[in-house]
């Protein structure tokens, strides 16, 4: 079964507007951390925004911010007022238990397929 | 630089040949991981380092690859006898021994193109 779904292989918004990118998961884990990454075109991955499975309200960054909806298993970016330069593929990805700090911190993520969001002026 | 750096930026090989691509983490950052993203797709786990050792080498698609670290900071991903499936943008990220939230710095990436 997939970890991570991104059902919306590309989006179109006009520029201003706000848009959602939708992100599901799926794990057993009662212990979990949900990113959103930028990709744009020069192939960089750019974090955005944070989610962890215990943080009692919904992370936000500036213009991101993340809809986390955990009996619904779901973790929507919203990016209000877009602009021309948020034009990029979109990564929604989870770390699965605690980042482990002292020895390395294992914190392998698992990334969804990416949506590509154009936005028109 | 301060960020992950990655090199060649770009390499293109025939196939049946061998390729190193290079990572030079964050200073500082103990764990370091590989990941390739295939043209249109997200990001495949390759293997994961914790200083020089690799615990986790689960995402190695076959015995014609392979990555070790020394120094518990650069990073070598080599692919032997590359084949034209393993065309694809190979990405290293790095994260630091404390961190709060997980989060994983990555570089540019190496374009891989196997004719």
């Amino acid at each position: 079964a997939q970890k991570i779904t991104q059902t919306q292989p590309g989006m179109f918004v006009q520029e201003k507007e706000a848009v959602t990118l939708d992100c599901t998961y799926d794990t057993s884990d009662p212990s979990y951390g949900l990113f959103w990454y930028k990709q744009p075109s020069s192939g960089e991955m750019i974090f955005l925004i944070y989610q962890g499975s215990y943080d009692q309200q919904n992370a936000t960054e500036g213009r991101y911010s993340l809809n986390f909806q955990k009996a619904r298993k779901s973790a929507n970016l919203v990016i209000s007022a877009s602009q021309l330069g948020d034009s990029a593929m979109y990564f929604c990805a989870m770390r699965e238990g605690t980042p482990l700090s002292g020895t390395g911190g294992y914190n392998k993520l698992i990334f969804g397929a990416g949506t590509r969001l154009a936005v028109h002026p | 630089g301060a960020g992950v750096s990655q090199s060649p930026s770009n390499k293109v090989t025939e196939k049946g040949k061998d390729v190193e691509l290079r990572c030079d983490p964050i200073s500082g950052h103990t764990a370091l991981y590989w990941y390739r993203q295939s043209l249109g797709q997200g990001l495949e786990f390759l293997i994961y380092f914790q200083g020089n050792s690799a615990p986790d080498k689960s995402g190695l698609p076959s015995d014609r690859f392979s990555a070790e670290r020394t120094g518990g900071s650069v990073s070598t991903l080599t692919i032997q006898r590359t084949q034209q499936e393993d065309s694809a943008v190979y990405l290293c990220a790095s994260n630091p021994d404390r961190t709060n939230t997980g989060e994983l710095f990555f570089g540019e990436g190496s374009r891989l193109t196997v004719l």
